[in-house]
């Protein structure tokens, strides 16, 4: 069952454009939503993160916009580089004790280009 | 250098072998997690460890097992059960004050041939 549904799987944006891609979640007691970015051959590295009493995060070029009624958060991408070329994954986190349990989007191939 | 190494980065194994692959933390972070990453998919959580000598079953826990004698180390074993061990492995960490962040490992894929 996948409980974090991520689209698009692939997307290409020139440099200096928007990316934007889109996570669903279903479950209604996740609290904690990541975004992570990985490079081929990497461990993923934690981009930005949100909570859901917050409808907007905004942290430098990369923006998380939450809609809690609808169950959707995105991330956006501003004035995109190449060097931003990379996988996106969406994650929702719910806690458990002193840990927490994060589930994954399927994640978002994003190519730059010049 | 704080942060979370893991060794082997490449692993090759024969079929019906056990391995075992080692993520060692210096961030001094109670929780310790595996999970494990295949092509198109989202990383899927294999167990984690939220205290010494303890841990729990994450989604995928069948043909593997996990130890915590340390802090700082939380080994994974992957034995001979796993009918498809081939994949990307990543260990993470988090601390207990900050619980819903998980900081990555660089991986080890292991190819089973």
């Amino acid at each position: 069952q996948q409980q974090v549904k991520q689209s698009p799987q692939s997307l290409i944006v020139q440099k200096g454009g928007i990316s934007i891609i889109n996570c669903a979640y279903e479950n209604t007691a996740f609290d904690y939503f990541p975004w992570y970015q990985q490079f081929p051959g990497k461990g993923p590295a934690l981009l930005i993160a949100i909570r859901p009493d917050v409808s907007e995060k905004k942290e430098g070029r990369f923006t998380i916009s939450f809609n809690k009624s609808a169950k959707q958060f995105s991330l956006h991408i501003m004035d995109s580089q190449p060097g931003d070329s990379a996988t996106y994954f969406c994650a929702a986190s719910k806690r458990t004790g002193t840990a927490s349990k994060l589930t994954f989007g399927t994640g978002t191939r994003l190519q730059v280009t010049l | 250098d704080g942060g979370i190494t893991q060794s082997p980065k490449y692993l090759f194994r024969k079929e019906g072998q056990n391995v075992t692959l080692s993520c060692e933390q210096n961030l001094n972070h109670d929780a310790m997690y595996w999970y494990r990453q295949d092509p198109g998919q989202g990383l899927r959580l294999i167990y984690y460890s939220q205290i010494v000598n303890d841990f729990q079953k994450g989604d995928i826990a069948e043909g593997y097992s996990v130890s915590r004698e340390k802090k700082e180390s939380f080994p994974l074993t992957v034995t001979s059960a796993q009918k498809n061990p081939t994949a990307f492995y990543l260990c993470a960490s988090g601390s207990r004050g900050r619980a819903d962040t998980q900081y990555f490992g660089p991986g080890t894929r292991l190819t089973v041939l």
